[in-house]
């Protein structure tokens, strides 16, 4: 069975620091994972996804994820917070088995700090 | 190119009642997922179609149903609506119907059952 967890419901930083949300994901196969984000009220927009290509995924607004097999992770980072930043953010896995059928964490919701 | 959207935006009901949301999918989507999305947690998955049939289901009870269309868009029923019903419902549509598909999501319709 798929399973994605978050860890630290919500995470806060200060302008210009590094961002660092965490997810860890279960599978019994190769995983596909994707990381979205959502501002209030809306819907969820792609940030990034690994399917098995390079390890380490850039995405947009200069967020990037690294694929790492033997820790089951795949972290979020950002060199520097900005204000446009604050939001929730989700991790999502899916695989060859599954389909297209994603397995969403909880989410971290995220503030940057002037 | 239009995104996905749903309709409508907002929607209340009392217990007991039957509810039907709509959604129209991205130009050249053939698939169209649906996730519940409770006040807090990421979003769960309901089911998804394919080019008109059902193609995977989540832990939902049948009174939860759906249909895809021949343009691809899709609708969400759910009958019998009961408090545990109010959340945010969110469609997404994807090229395809695989694990490394990226699903488009819409902005979502929010259900608030009395």
């Amino acid at each position: 069975a798929q399973s994605v967890t978050q860890l630290g419901s919500h995470v806060s930083v200060s302008e210009g620091a590094l961002v660092l949300l965490r997810c860890n994901y279960s599978s019994s196969v190769p995983p596909y994972l994707f990381w979205y984000v959502q501002y209030p009220n809306q819907g969820l927009q792609l940030l990034l996804k690994y399917t098995s290509a390079a390890t380490l995924v850039k995405g947009i607004n200069g967020f990037e994820a690294e694929f790492k097999k033997s820790e089951t992770s795949f972290h979020l980072t950002k060199p520097s917070a900005h204000m446009s930043d604050a939001a929730e953010y989700f991790c999502a896995v899916s695989d060859k088995d599954t389909g297209n059928q994603f397995y969403f964490g909880t989410g971290t919701s995220l503030t940057v700090i002037p | 190119e239009t995104g996905v959207t749903q309709s409508p935006t907002h929607l209340i009901k009392t217990r007991g009642q039957q509810v039907t949301l709509r959604c129209s999918s991205q130009s050249g989507h053939n698939t169209v997922s649906w996730y519940q999305q409770a006040l807090g947690q990421g979003p769960q998955f309901i089911f998804q179609y394919y080019r008109e049939e059902e193609n995977g289901r989540g832990n939902f009870p049948p009174r939860f149903s759906g249909l895809q269309f021949p343009n691809y868009s899709s609708e969400l029923n759910v009958n019998a609506l009961e408090l545990d019903d109010s959340a945010l419902y969110l469609c997404a549509s994807s090229p395809g119907p695989l694990g490394t598909d990226t699903q488009y999501f819409g902005p979502g319709t929010r259900l608030t059952v009395l």
